[in-house]
């Protein structure tokens, strides 16, 4: 199994630009999530989906949209780049939706906005 | 509101003695509680878990953590450190009566070990 996948591993955009950050996992697991890590703030839930078809927000959406159109992928969509999205995003995906299982992270995209 | 606080930004330790990273966590029902570990570049890997029944619980590495619902602490402990261990620990909670959806994350200790 390879796991939690992202692509691409770095990335810099210019203000304004819009670009997709992808995630696939081939665990069959139901609960996927998107983090933004930012220095002395730990991990932010973006958005999270709880199977195919189903997404729900989290502590910081605005800017971001999500899609889950099959249990594998997850991929954050970036509507218009601004210097305060610059961070380090992972995913991450659980077994299934119940809180009391462990998540599997991905290696992080570290995204530089200009 | 979930929070989750990680009162020490860097913890130092010689290698062999014991370490101790601190959490506590406030939740409005019961939490489910979960350490991770970040090695550098790298993305977070589960080290345990409290979900229910002894309150120490013990987990990857030689980790160990202990659950104190009167003090809502969730403390990782090692009775030996070793300077692999140097890393960035997060504590997270997830609150069981509202769904638990939502993983809420601590800011981080950096750990050093020093030889």
């Amino acid at each position: 199994n390879a796991g939690v996948t992202q692509t691409p591993e770095f990335q810099v955009l210019k203000t304004g630009q819009s670009m997709t950050l992808q995630c696939a996992q081939d665990m069959n697991h139901e609960y996927m999530s998107w983090y933004r890590q930012d220095p002395g703030m730990g991990l932010r839930l973006i958005h999270y989906s709880v199977g195919a078809g189903i997404t729900d927000q989290g502590e910081v959406p605005n800017g971001y949209n999500v899609s889950r159109s099959t249990t594998e992928d997850f991929p954050l969509r970036l509507l218009s780049a601004a210097p305060s999205q610059t961070s380090v995003y992972f995913c991450a995906s659980s077994y299934n939706r119940f809180a009391n299982n462990e998540q599997f992270f991905g290696p992080g995209t570290r995204l530089t906005v200009l | 509101a979930q929070s989750v606080a990680q009162p020490e930004d860097q913890v130092n330790v010689a290698e062999g003695n014991p370490l101790t990273v601190k959490c506590t966590y406030s939740v409005s029902g019961n939490p489910y509680l979960f350490w991770y570990v970040q090695y550098p570049n790298r993305g977070l890997q589960f080290l345990l878990k409290y979900i229910t029944g002894d309150n120490l619980v013990k987990g990857s590495y030689g980790f160990e953590a202990e659950f104190n619902k009167s003090q809502t602490s969730f403390h990782l402990k090692k009775p030996s450190a070793l300077v692999s261990d140097s890393a960035l620990y997060f504590c997270a909670v997830r609150d069981r009566s509202t769904g638990g959806f939502k993983t809420i994350f601590g800011a981080g200790t950096r750990l050093f070990v020093k030889a």
